[in-house]
């Protein structure tokens, strides 16, 4: 079991640039997380997956943000013409119903928007 | 709005004093609830958490927490503090098997002193 991994862990970008994060779940865990995590605040919700399936989507999810999770292990999310308001940490974790759906986090991948 | 409250922003104590970290939430009906602690520097990482049973749950660290349903809380305890207590922890509720994502309250900062 090595953890919830996420690439990269540092992101610069110019506004209106495109950026694209990956997630690797912990092996198995059928359900994945996306939450963003601003200065002084706790994590808030993205999006989930259930496998391949996008099942829950926050409001906070505009639509310059997509997310997949094409075969039902890694994710991708990505953040067309971003914003300076996007500038955030982005969290993702992954849960599986034989432990408890506790889920379990990555390191996160910080994003800077110039 | 449902929402989970945590009172206490920032905290600091002295080694070998006694903590009480205070979360409520605002949702009725079967909730979980989770703590989490983020080291700086590190991912989040589970302290403890409450499905059913026994309201008072023991995590990891020498940390407890207690579950009333009436008060709509779940505080976390340790009665002795470490230097190495020095991070940032987080309520979180979720609502299985209606949604699985969590909802997090803001956080509060421990400073503990040498």
């Amino acid at each position: 079991d090595t953890g919830v991994s996420q690439d990269p862990r540092h992101k610069i970008t110019k506004r209106g640039q495109n950026v694209t994060f990956r997630c690797d779940p912990i092996s198995e865990h059928n359900r994945l997380y996306w939450y963003r995590q601003t200065l002084g605040q706790g994590p808030e919700f993205l999006t989930y997956f259930q496998n391949e399936a996008q099942l829950e989507k926050s409001r906070l999810l505009s639509d310059r943000f997509s997310a997949e999770r094409p075969k039902g292990s890694f994710s991708t999310l990505e953040i067309q013409r971003t914003e300076q308001g996007d500038s955030a940490m982005y969290l993702c974790a992954s849960s599986s119903d034989s432990g408890g759906d506790t889920q379990y986090f990555g390191p996160g991948t910080r994003l800077t928007v110039l | 709005a449902q929402s989970v409250s945590q009172h206490n922003h920032h905290v600091i104590l002295s080694e070998a004093a006694s903590l009480e970290l205070g979360c409520n939430y605002s949702y009725g009906g079967t909730v979980n609830l989770f703590w989490y602690v983020q080291y700086p520097g590190q991912h989040l990482q589970l302290l403890l958490k409450y499905f059913s049973g026994d309201p008072l749950v023991k995590g990891i660290k020498g940390f407890e927490a207690e579950f009333i349903k009436s008060k709509f809380s779940f505080n976390l305890r340790k009665p002795s503090v470490q230097w190495s207590d020095t991070a940032e922890y987080f309520c979180a509720v979720n609502r299985p098997p209606g949604t699985y994502k969590y909802i997090f309250g803001t956080g509060t900062r421990l400073k503990v002193l040498a």
